[in-house]
């Protein structure tokens, strides 16, 4: 089973809500991933977890908190947002010990900011 | 620096081969893929071809890697519209992924 599930699938907020975005994984993964995907393009990372601890920041504007409260969750706090952060975010997943296992991906979730 | 470059188009007719070629400049990675992503779907992991290979095959998927020219490649036997996608080319950093821009593979009757 390679299977990372993300919730909700559509997410709709205005510029002043709080959201947080879901992503599960039981593979027994120790690496963790969020990517934003804007349309037409490839995605970019955005923050890496490794055994739970948050060890790559892309330099990601401090409106999104990411959060890894055990080895199989994976949260992304959303606050006042900015209309240009529409897109599609992905989780991923992998093995975790060289860094350089390969990435499993969920759905994503579709988020558009009103 | 790191760069992966894709064609960003290929149309081909059903029933024929695909063949998506990407260019990677980082000759340290140990993993290149390829990822195929449907309208408002996540990335589905197709394949991938350890560095030391030259040529991986499952099923109707074939990636040659030429190691000196830096290009891989990924062809598709017997193109289907199911496989109508986008796909990428990606290689493996430590913690990250390098992704190409995507190819649009338009399947045609």
């Amino acid at each position: 089973d390679t299977e990372v599930t993300q919730t909700p699938k559509h997410l709709v907020m205005g510029m002043t809500n709080k959201k947080s975005l879901k992503c599960e994984q039981h593979m027994g993964h120790r690496a963790m991933y969020w990517y934003k995907q804007k349309a037409k393009k490839p995605p970019e990372l955005m923050f890496v977890y490794s055994y739970e601890k948050l060890s790559i920041n892309e330099s990601v504007p401090s409106r999104f908190s990411p959060e890894c409260p055990n080895s199989s969750l994976l949260n992304l706090h959303l606050h006042a947002l900015q209309p240009e952060d529409s897109a599609l975010y992905l989780c991923a997943s992998s093995q975790g010990p060289s860094g350089q296992e390969t990435q499993y991906f969920g759905p994503g979730t579709r988020l558009l900011v009103l | 620096g790191e760069d992966v470059e894709q064609s960003l188009f290929l149309s081909v007719r059903e029933g024929d081969s695909s063949v998506i070629n990407c260019t990677y400049t980082d000759s340290s990675s140990t993993y290149l893929y390829w990822y195929k992503q449907e309208p408002g779907a996540g990335l589905q992991l197709l394949t991938y071809i350890f560095s030391n290979m030259d040529m991986k095959q499952d099923q109707r998927l074939t990636v040659l890697l030429n190691k000196k020219d830096k290009h891989l490649s990924l062809r598709i036997a017997d193109t289907q519209t199911g496989d109508s996608a986008i796909y990428f080319c990606a290689e493996g950093g430590y913690n990250k992924l390098i992704f190409g821009a995507g190819t649009r593979l338009a399947v045609h009757p």
